[in-house]
């Protein structure tokens, strides 16, 4: 059974369009994140949501807006996509807290942006 | 801004060697840390992780943490082809706040020669 799976993998699309990743895990964790990974291999947290609640945004452009209709579920809407988006995203869940809050990632997205 | 440091690489260790793999941080608020592989193309994948000062040993692998002097370690005994990947230090960002927060080092890419 798949922990975290995302979908699509491979996402090509030209500037300016609007896409979705979507992200669903099954491991009852509380927690899911977005990432970033850019060329460089650097992976930075852009959202988490706890139970359906934003808990970490982090200086990311409005353009990008997650969603989590449950907590088994957070999606990633990107309007008017840029070149500098290009990268790999990954979804990652967990259970915060001191000595449980391990996350298990997703296979990711890669995302190009003609 | 919070942040961790780790060489980049490529390491090169010959088959049957120790691999050590080093990493700072600048928070002395952090509680967690965490060592995850990535292989090339895919998602991290966590080997380790340490929340006290000292060792801790899981099979190949020894986390060593040390506190005072802001530095996390991975010794990998018998290095095998196999650990050839990229080694990803995070450390949470958010103190005792348990939002779930991971900060990710740039990773170590290990090179084990057969």
């Amino acid at each position: 059974d798949t922990a975290v799976s995302q979908t699509p993998k491979y996402l090509v699309t030209q500037m300016g369009n609007d896409k979705s990743i979507k992200c669903e895990q099954n491991l009852g964790h509380d927690t899911m994140y977005w990432y970033k990974q850019d060329s460089k291999k650097f992976l930075k947290i852009m959202f988490s949501y706890n139970n359906k609640e934003l808990i970490i945004n982090e200086t990311v452009p409005n353009r990008f807006s997650p969603k989590s209709p449950d907590k088994a579920h957070l999606n990633l809407h990107i309007n008017s996509l840029e070149l500098g988006d290009s990268a790999v995203y990954f979804c990652a869940s967990s259970y915060p807290g001191f000595g449980t809050d391990t996350q298990y990632f997703g296979p990711g997205t890669r995302l190009t942006v003609l | 801004q919070k942040e961790v440091e780790q060489n980049s690489g490529p390491l090169s260790v010959p088959e049957g060697a120790i691999a050590s793999l080093n990493c700072t941080y600048s928070d002395r608020g952090s509680q967690s840390f965490f060592w995850y592989r990535q292989y090339s193309g895919k998602s991290p994948e966590l080997i380790m992780f340490i929340y006290s000062n000292g060792d801790k040993e899981d099979g190949r692998f020894t986390a060593q943490l040390n506190k005072a002097s802001q530095y996390v370690s991975l010794l990998i005994r018998d290095s095998q082809p196999s650990d050839s990947a990229t080694y990803l230090c995070a450390v949470n960002g958010d103190g005792s706040s348990n939002t779930g927060k991971l900060i990710f080092g740039q990773g170590t890419t290990l090179q084990v020669k057969p």
